[in-house]
């Protein structure tokens, strides 16, 4: 079974603070995604790595920048958390990049709560 | 804009089969229909996907209408662990899944 884990299931911060929310999948996986689910908006793609080193950004990138510096660990950072940022972060990796394989498996997700 | 249209809650009986419906209205060919759900709390787990054959696999099934813009995905007995929003997504994209607002399925004992 592919695992995905995240470093924090909860996680509390205040404005200002530098946070890193890590990542690690342990199938060799070549794509991973970072995305924020918040009620009544459903889950939007933050960043996405198609491989070591590669990033793209999604659709709300602001206030964020990833890293991918091996292919089974992608972290998030939120340079200076604000209170908006306040979300349940969920990880996902993808084997390859095909429309007839999307299947994401997704991480437990973190609940980060910015004060 | 193409939109995909699931029923906002369903019930099922403990032990009963669970037929999820998903109506889109548009999809294109190269689009594949991928079925998630999120158990609360966690993280969403990939279920199945088809593009216009009927899929079955060790949880569920897909049956893919003619026109590809129904689906239902089949539970065959429902357990009371299988209460969990299910998402019903077109996919024909090699980047990212948007997941809409889903149906919440409520299996009672």
């Amino acid at each position: 079974d592919v695992k995905v884990t995240q470093s924090s299931r909860y996680l509390v911060k205040r404005t200002g603070e530098k946070v890193f929310l890590e990542c690690v999948q342990d199938m060799d996986h070549e794509n991973m995604f970072w995305y924020r689910q918040d009620p009544g908006l459903g889950l939007r793609l933050i960043y996405f790595s198609y491989d070591v080193k590669m990033k793209e950004k999604g659709d709300i990138p602001e206030g964020y920048s990833v890293s991918r510096e091996k292919k089974e660990r992608f972290s998030l950072i939120l340079e200076s958390a604000s209170t908006n940022q306040t979300s349940m972060y969920l990880c996902a990796s993808r084997l390859l990049a095909s429309g007839s394989h999307n299947e994401q498996f997704f991480g437990p997700g973190t609940r980060l709560t910015v004060l | 804009d193409a939109k995909t249209t699931q029923p906002t809650s369903m019930d099922c009986a403990e032990g009963r089969a669970a037929n999820l419906p998903c109506n889109h209205s548009t999809i294109s060919g190269n689009e594949y229909v991928y079925w998630y759900r999120q158990i609360h709390s966690q993280g969403p787990q990939y279920i199945i996907h088809g593009l216009k054959n009927n899929e079955t696999n060790e949880m569920a099934s897909l049956i893919i209408t003619e026109d590809r813009k129904s689906s239902t995905l089949i539970l065959p007995h429902a357990t009371l662990r299988d209460t969990a929003v299910y998402y019903c997504i077109r996919s024909g994209s090699a980047r990212q899944l948007t997941f809409g607002s889903g149906t919440q399925l409520t299996v009672l004992p």
